[in-house]
Protein backbone atom coordinates (compact mmCIF):
# COMPACT_ATOMS: atom_id res chain seq x y z
CA UNK A 1 0.00 0.00 0.00
CA UNK A 2 1.26 3.78 -0.78
CA UNK A 3 -0.80 5.05 1.84
CA UNK A 4 -1.18 8.87 0.92
CA UNK A 5 0.20 10.26 -2.43
CA UNK A 6 0.88 13.90 -3.08
CA UNK A 7 2.25 15.27 -6.21
CA UNK A 8 3.98 17.34 -7.11
CA UNK A 9 6.85 17.28 -4.23
CA UNK A 10 7.79 21.19 -4.93
CA UNK A 11 6.45 23.89 -7.20
CA UNK A 12 7.34 27.34 -8.17
CA UNK A 13 4.39 29.72 -9.50
CA UNK A 14 4.28 33.21 -10.66
CA UNK A 15 1.59 35.91 -8.96
CA UNK A 16 -1.59 35.16 -10.33
CA UNK A 17 -0.67 31.28 -12.24
CA UNK A 18 -3.00 28.71 -11.10
CA UNK A 19 -2.32 25.00 -10.27
CA UNK A 20 -3.83 22.07 -9.05
CA UNK A 21 -2.31 20.03 -6.04
CA UNK A 22 -3.40 16.09 -6.26
CA UNK A 23 -3.76 13.84 -3.26
CA UNK A 24 -4.55 9.89 -3.39
CA UNK A 25 -5.11 7.32 -1.09
CA UNK A 26 -5.50 3.72 -0.94
CA UNK A 27 -6.68 3.31 1.94
CA UNK A 28 -10.35 2.91 1.81
CA UNK A 29 -10.94 5.85 4.16
CA UNK A 30 -13.87 8.13 3.68
CA UNK A 31 -12.79 11.44 5.07
CA UNK A 32 -9.67 13.46 3.49
CA UNK A 33 -8.01 16.67 4.08
CA UNK A 34 -5.99 19.43 3.12
CA UNK A 35 -3.91 21.34 5.72
CA UNK A 36 -1.25 24.61 5.17
CA UNK A 37 2.21 24.34 7.59
CA UNK A 38 3.70 28.18 7.98
CA UNK A 39 6.71 28.71 10.07
CA UNK A 40 5.75 29.26 13.65
CA UNK A 41 1.96 27.96 13.36
CA UNK A 42 0.61 24.44 13.90
CA UNK A 43 -1.14 23.16 10.63
CA UNK A 44 -4.29 24.59 9.50
CA UNK A 45 -6.99 22.81 7.66
CA UNK A 46 -7.98 24.61 4.69
CA UNK A 47 -10.82 21.97 3.53
CA UNK A 48 -11.88 18.65 3.99
CA UNK A 49 -14.27 15.79 2.58
CA UNK A 50 -15.96 13.44 4.65
CA UNK A 51 -17.09 11.42 1.71
CA UNK A 52 -16.97 11.05 -1.99
CA UNK A 53 -18.98 13.85 -3.30
CA UNK A 54 -18.91 16.39 -0.26
CA UNK A 55 -16.25 19.03 0.67
CA UNK A 56 -16.38 21.66 3.29
CA UNK A 57 -14.53 24.85 4.23
CA UNK A 58 -12.01 24.72 6.85
CA UNK A 59 -10.25 27.16 8.81
CA UNK A 60 -8.52 29.45 5.86
CA UNK A 61 -10.28 28.34 2.76
CA UNK A 62 -10.06 31.71 1.13
CA UNK A 63 -8.23 31.18 -2.54
CA UNK A 64 -8.48 27.70 -2.44
CA UNK A 65 -10.83 25.09 -4.43
CA UNK A 66 -10.77 21.41 -3.99
CA UNK A 67 -12.63 18.20 -5.73
CA UNK A 68 -13.45 15.07 -5.03
CA UNK A 69 -12.98 13.63 -7.69
CA UNK A 70 -13.86 9.76 -6.38
CA UNK A 71 -13.47 8.09 -3.02
CA UNK A 72 -9.22 7.54 -3.67
CA UNK A 73 -8.42 11.70 -4.86
CA UNK A 74 -8.68 14.90 -3.66
CA UNK A 75 -7.56 17.81 -4.87
CA UNK A 76 -6.84 21.30 -4.26
CA UNK A 77 -6.39 24.59 -7.08
CA UNK A 78 -5.58 27.63 -6.31
CA UNK A 79 -6.99 29.62 -8.91
CA UNK A 80 -4.78 32.82 -8.77
CA UNK A 81 -1.83 32.35 -6.97
CA UNK A 82 -0.89 35.22 -4.37
CA UNK A 83 2.85 35.16 -2.18
CA UNK A 84 0.55 34.64 0.96
CA UNK A 85 -0.25 30.76 -0.41
CA UNK A 86 3.88 30.15 -0.25
CA UNK A 87 3.36 27.07 1.99
CA UNK A 88 3.79 23.72 2.99
CA UNK A 89 1.11 21.49 2.15
CA UNK A 90 -0.42 18.13 3.43
CA UNK A 91 -2.58 15.94 2.43
CA UNK A 92 -4.59 13.74 4.97
CA UNK A 93 -6.67 10.42 4.89
CA UNK A 94 -8.62 9.36 7.86
CA UNK A 95 -9.36 5.81 9.21
CA UNK A 96 -9.83 3.57 12.26
CA UNK A 97 -7.06 2.94 14.28
CA UNK A 98 -8.67 1.14 16.78
CA UNK A 99 -12.09 0.25 18.00
CA UNK A 100 -14.07 3.69 17.97
CA UNK A 101 -10.93 5.72 17.49
CA UNK A 102 -9.78 7.75 14.33
CA UNK A 103 -6.40 8.92 13.32
CA UNK A 104 -5.27 10.71 10.42
CA UNK A 105 -2.35 9.31 7.51
CA UNK A 106 -0.54 12.27 6.01
CA UNK A 107 1.08 12.36 2.55
CA UNK A 108 4.64 14.22 2.32
CA UNK A 109 3.92 17.46 1.69
CA UNK A 110 4.17 19.69 -1.26
CA UNK A 111 6.25 22.63 -0.88
CA UNK A 112 4.78 25.59 -3.11
CA UNK A 113 6.97 28.84 -3.29
CA UNK A 114 5.24 31.91 -4.72
CA UNK A 115 7.05 34.68 -6.53
CA UNK B 1 -4.61 32.49 23.10
CA UNK B 2 -4.06 29.08 20.99
CA UNK B 3 -6.03 26.39 21.84
CA UNK B 4 -3.19 23.55 21.87
CA UNK B 5 0.11 24.91 23.09
CA UNK B 6 3.33 23.09 23.53
CA UNK B 7 6.72 23.46 25.56
CA UNK B 8 9.11 24.08 25.52
CA UNK B 9 9.22 25.17 21.38
CA UNK B 10 12.69 23.77 21.08
CA UNK B 11 15.21 21.17 23.14
CA UNK B 12 18.09 20.43 22.67
CA UNK B 13 19.64 16.95 24.52
CA UNK B 14 22.60 14.62 25.13
CA UNK B 15 22.33 10.65 23.41
CA UNK B 16 20.76 8.86 26.42
CA UNK B 17 18.86 12.11 27.82
CA UNK B 18 16.10 11.64 29.10
CA UNK B 19 13.27 14.10 27.31
CA UNK B 20 9.88 15.71 28.23
CA UNK B 21 7.29 17.45 25.62
CA UNK B 22 4.42 18.82 27.30
CA UNK B 23 1.36 19.70 25.89
CA UNK B 24 -1.54 21.57 27.31
CA UNK B 25 -5.17 22.39 25.61
CA UNK B 26 -8.14 24.65 26.39
CA UNK B 27 -11.05 23.00 24.69
CA UNK B 28 -13.26 19.78 25.07
CA UNK B 29 -11.12 16.88 23.13
CA UNK B 30 -12.41 13.09 22.14
CA UNK B 31 -8.43 12.32 21.67
CA UNK B 32 -4.90 13.49 21.78
CA UNK B 33 -2.71 12.71 19.17
CA UNK B 34 1.42 12.91 19.22
CA UNK B 35 2.87 13.48 15.66
CA UNK B 36 6.42 12.82 14.46
CA UNK B 37 8.02 15.23 11.38
CA UNK B 38 10.90 14.45 10.70
CA UNK B 39 13.66 17.16 8.40
CA UNK B 40 11.99 15.35 5.39
CA UNK B 41 9.22 16.87 6.28
CA UNK B 42 7.05 13.95 6.36
CA UNK B 43 4.54 13.46 9.70
CA UNK B 44 3.42 9.87 11.26
CA UNK B 45 1.28 9.51 14.73
CA UNK B 46 2.45 8.44 17.00
CA UNK B 47 0.07 7.77 19.50
CA UNK B 48 -3.22 8.28 20.08
CA UNK B 49 -4.67 8.59 23.17
CA UNK B 50 -8.02 9.72 25.10
CA UNK B 51 -7.23 8.56 28.50
CA UNK B 52 -4.02 7.16 30.72
CA UNK B 53 -0.77 6.31 29.15
CA UNK B 54 0.74 4.32 26.09
CA UNK B 55 3.61 3.09 25.65
CA UNK B 56 5.46 2.30 22.44
CA UNK B 57 9.81 1.22 22.76
CA UNK B 58 10.79 4.26 24.11
CA UNK B 59 8.32 6.38 23.76
CA UNK B 60 5.23 6.90 26.71
CA UNK B 61 2.85 9.22 26.23
CA UNK B 62 0.33 10.23 29.12
CA UNK B 63 -2.42 12.50 29.28
CA UNK B 64 -4.43 13.97 32.45
CA UNK B 65 -8.12 14.91 31.37
CA UNK B 66 -9.20 17.03 34.42
CA UNK B 67 -5.68 18.71 34.18
CA UNK B 68 -5.59 19.41 30.15
CA UNK B 69 -2.68 18.49 29.60
CA UNK B 70 -0.14 15.64 28.02
CA UNK B 71 3.26 14.73 28.01
CA UNK B 72 5.31 12.92 25.29
CA UNK B 73 8.38 11.17 27.55
CA UNK B 74 11.48 9.89 25.28
CA UNK B 75 13.82 7.66 27.09
CA UNK B 76 17.42 6.84 26.45
CA UNK B 77 17.30 9.41 23.80
CA UNK B 78 19.23 8.92 20.19
CA UNK B 79 19.79 11.25 17.47
CA UNK B 80 17.42 9.32 15.42
CA UNK B 81 14.98 11.28 17.91
CA UNK B 82 15.77 14.32 16.35
CA UNK B 83 12.32 15.67 14.79
CA UNK B 84 9.65 18.19 15.55
CA UNK B 85 6.70 16.72 17.77
CA UNK B 86 3.24 18.13 17.23
CA UNK B 87 0.44 17.27 19.73
CA UNK B 88 -3.01 17.85 17.95
CA UNK B 89 -6.12 17.46 20.04
CA UNK B 90 -9.71 16.12 18.45
CA UNK B 91 -12.15 18.89 19.32
CA UNK B 92 -15.40 17.15 20.94
CA UNK B 93 -17.38 20.11 19.20
CA UNK B 94 -16.38 20.08 15.32
CA UNK B 95 -14.34 17.15 15.20
CA UNK B 96 -11.43 18.33 13.61
CA UNK B 97 -8.03 18.32 14.71
CA UNK B 98 -6.51 21.31 16.35
CA UNK B 99 -2.73 20.97 15.84
CA UNK B 100 -0.21 22.97 18.48
CA UNK B 101 3.10 24.56 16.51
CA UNK B 102 5.50 21.78 17.33
CA UNK B 103 8.53 21.23 19.12
CA UNK B 104 11.76 20.90 17.82
CA UNK B 105 13.87 18.25 19.09
CA UNK B 106 17.62 18.16 18.31
CA UNK B 107 19.66 14.78 19.83
CA UNK B 108 23.53 15.50 19.51
CA UNK B 109 25.89 12.21 19.94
Amino acid sequence: NAGVTQTPKFQVLKTGQSMTLQCAQDMNHNSMYWYRQDPGMGLRLIYYSASEGTTDKGEVPNGYNVSRLNKREFSLRLESAAPSQTSVYFCASEGLAGFYQETQYFGPGTRLLVL
Amino acid sequence: KNEVEQSPQNLTAQEGEFITINCSYSVGISALHWLQQHPGGGIVSLFMLSSGKKKHGRLIATINIQEKHSSLHITASHPRDSAVYICAVRSSRTDKLIFGTGTRLQVFP
